[in-house]
């Protein structure tokens, strides 16, 4: 069955303190795999999109990694306004209509 | 780029109404649009998908006929919920995406539904 798993569920972290949010997946199929930012109250926006295994994307203190079964979001010396809910979305192979998301990372960066 | 605009972004009105909601995507064409309801503190749930010019696809256990969808232009989708209940109350998101390769999907603000 595809699936997708984000963890941990919730992580508070002190400013520019640096961390990791993982996302595995299962998938007969991978097309894409995309992160997303989510803040209270409004819709998710859009961060990366990774193709293949071995593919790195960096935005500020933001840089997604990806292999064969799992992404990672990391997070370098976080500040408070990074605190939001980040999702990942896998797009299957066979159908490029269909996105499995996971249920999120909530992250709470105290300054 | 890659905006999408959802309106209204709150509605509160009373049981038995219908409400519609809009998704427009600003600066692109959007060859599918896709409805999504979301419950506090859960991740987002697939109501349905839509291609410009033909009839949405419905997730398993979603009504049709209480969420009417429609993608009449390659910029506007919308949602109406028919004849309203408290059960129905919900943030409803809609996203847009450009073609039908490895586009991501761009998401609006959501509309956050309360039927009294």
């Amino acid at each position: 069955e595809d699936q997708v798993t984000q963890s941990p569920e919730a992580l508070r972290l002190q400013e520019g303190e640096s961390s990791s949010l993982n996302c595995s997946y299962t998938v007969s199929g991978l097309r894409g795999l995309f992160w997303y930012r989510q803040d209270p109250g409004k819709g998710p926006e859009f961060l990366f999109t990774l193709y293949s295994a071995g593919e790195e994307k960096e935005k500020e203190r933001l840089k997604a990694t990806l292999t064969k079964k799992e992404s990672f979001l990391h997070i370098t010396a976080p500040k408070p306004e990074d605190s939001a809910t980040y999702l990942c979305a896998v797009q299957a192979a066979d159908n490029f209509n269909k996105f499995y998301f996971g249920s999120g990372t909530k992250l709470n960066v105290k300054p | 780029g890659a905006v999408v605009s959802q309106h209204p972004s709150r509605v509160i009105c009373k049981s038995g109404t219908s409400v519609k909601i809009e998704c427009r995507s600003l600066d692109f064409q959007a060859t599918t649009m896709f409805w999504y309801r979301q419950f506090p503190k859960q991740s987002l749930m697939l109501m349905a998908t839509s291609n410009e010019g033909s009839k949405a696809t419905y997730e398993q256990g979603v009504e049709k006929d209480k969420f009417l969808i429609n993608h009449a232009s390659l910029t506007l989708s919308t949602l109406t919920v028919t004849s309203a209940h408290p059960e129905d109350s919900s943030f409803y998101i809609c996203s847009a995406r450009a073609g039908q390769g490895r586009q991501p999907q761009h998401f609006g603000d959501g509309t956050r539904l309360s039927i009294l």
